[in-house]
């Protein structure tokens, strides 16, 4: 079964309006850590925003925030003022926190974030 | 503040070379990742390193492929004989220790990626 599941492969927005990325999760832990991170057209990877599963308020981010509901095991990334330069693929990721063998991240498919001007 | 560094950026060899990756982690950080990203298969996990000692390796595709991490600055991920199918962008990535609950909020840090292509 997918971990993280990323259901839009591709997203268009307008420069300046804001975008929702959607990212769902599956895990039994009660403990785990949702990341997310860009991918630019350059290859690098560039994390982006944190959430605890245990964190009671949503993260923000500059321009990033994270809209976390947690009994739906979703954590959507929400871009506010989009500019050209936030095309890019986004990956959402979790880190599992029970097992010490498993604190790799695991990716989701990724969402590729197209912005117009 | 040096980053992740990985060499080289890219590599181009012929099927059955043998292939090095390589990799110095940002001074530090105790948990080192080794990533495989393709079309097909998305960014996936080969082996995760936690104070020099391999911690997990379930993703390490078969015998082909092996990884070292000699001291804390510096790691290998090893094709021998490489195939076709290992063309990829490999990542190399490094994080605070992951074994402590305190730093289980902190992100991986990236490095630029080696494109390998297999001919």
């Amino acid at each position: 079964a997918q971990k993280i599941t990323q259901t839009q492969p591709g997203m268009f927005v307008q420069e300046k309006e804001a975008v929702t990325l959607d990212c769902t999760y599956d895990t039994s832990d009660q403990s785990y850590g949702l990341f997310w991170y860009k991918q630019p057209s350059s290859g690098e990877m560039i994390f982006l925003i944190y959430q605890g599963s245990y964190d009671e308020q949503n993260a923000t981010e500059g321009r990033y925030s994270l809209n976390f509901q947690k009994a739906r095991k979703s954590a959507n990334l929400v871009i506010s003022a989009s500019q050209l330069g936030d095309s890019a693929m986004y990956f959402c990721a979790m880190r599992e926190l029970r097992d010490t063998g498993r604190r790799a991240l695991t990716f989701g498919s990724g969402t590729r974030l197209q912005v117009q001007p | 503040d040096a980053g992740v560094i990985q060499s080289p950026r890219h590599e181009v060899t012929e099927m059955g070379q043998e292939v090095t990756l390589r990799c110095k982690p940002i001074s530090g950080h105790n948990s080192l990742f080794w990533y495989r990203q393709t079309m097909m298969r998305g960014l996936e996990l080969l082996i995760y390193f936690n104070n020099n000692v391999p911690i997990d390796d379930s993703g390490m595709p078969e015998d082909r492929f092996s990884a070292k991490m000699p001291n804390a600055s510096f790691s290998t991920l090893k094709i021998q004989p490489s195939e076709p199918r290992d063309s990829a962008v490999y990542f190399c990535a490094s994080s605070l220790n992951m074994d402590r609950a305190e730093y289980s909020n902190q992100p991986q840090h990236f490095g630029d990626g080696t494109r390998l292509s297999i001919l």
